[in-house]
């Protein structure tokens, strides 16, 4: 069984920019969460992605998107960065939208200059 | 609006100590209250969790206590060690809502000094 996988581990981008993050969801996994983790804080739920389907928002802009592909990975989206897009930026898989467990990957580490 | 409010920031505990950690919740439609540990540089890993039916619950050397009228759980290390030595996030959950999404607070950054 495979653990969740996110590419790349850290990316340096300019303000204005746009930029595509990865993520491989645990083997069995079709729902997958993506969350935003600023410095010193605790992670803040961005959206999830069920069966290819966006399955619930959180407060966060539609320069935000995603998707989430037929072997149930998923890509995140940032459109006309900001310096406060700067964040580690952690996605997390599960075996269905209600099972409570969600496992999460290493995280990639973006920094908007 | 912050939803879970976590306490303290940051705590020193001497090895074999004590350490407890806890939070605050709002919504009382949160029904499920895990907690996550995070070591520098990795995803958080859950440590334990709980539902509101229960009071406690124990695994190992890691104890929630929950107290449903004071909207309040909290997390107990007993004996800590060095290892422990990283941030610990509660989360709370709503799976009744349309998404499932874990809300949680800004973290706790244990040292354990042996």
């Amino acid at each position: 069984e495979t653990g969740v996988t996110q590419s790349p581990t850290h990316l340096i981008k300019t303000r204005g920019q746009q930029v595509t993050l990865r993520c491989s969801s645990q083997s069995g996994h079709n729902t997958v969460s993506w969350y935003q983790q600023a410095l010193g804080q605790g992670p803040q739920f961005i959206f999830q992605y069920y069966r290819e389907e966006e399955n619930g928002r959180g407060n966060f802009p539609p320069r935000f998107s995603g998707l989430q592909f037929p072997n149930y990975s998923s890509e995140l989206n940032v459109n006309a960065l900001e310096l406060d897009d700067s964040a580690l930026y952690l996605c997390a898989s599960s075996s269905n939208p209600r099972e409570e467990t969600q496992y999460f990957g290493p995280g990639t580490r973006l920094l908007v200059l | 609006q912050q939803q879970v409010k976590q306490s303290p920031q940051s705590l020193i505990v001497q090895k074999g100590g004590i350490s407890i950690i806890n939070c605050a919740y709002e919504n009382t439609a949160f029904d499920y209250f895990p907690w996550y540990q995070q070591f520098p540089g990795k995803g958080p890993a859950l440590l334990i969790a709980i539902r509101p039916d229960v009071s406690e619950k124990k695994e190992g050397r890691f104890t929630i206590s929950f107290n449903k009228s004071a909207k309040q759980f909290s997390l107990h290390i007993m004996d800590s060690q060095p290892g422990d030595s990283a941030t610990y996030f509660c989360a709370a959950k709503n799976s009744g809502g349309s998404n499932y999404k874990l809300t949680f607070g800004k973290g706790t950054l244990l040292t354990v000094n042996p």
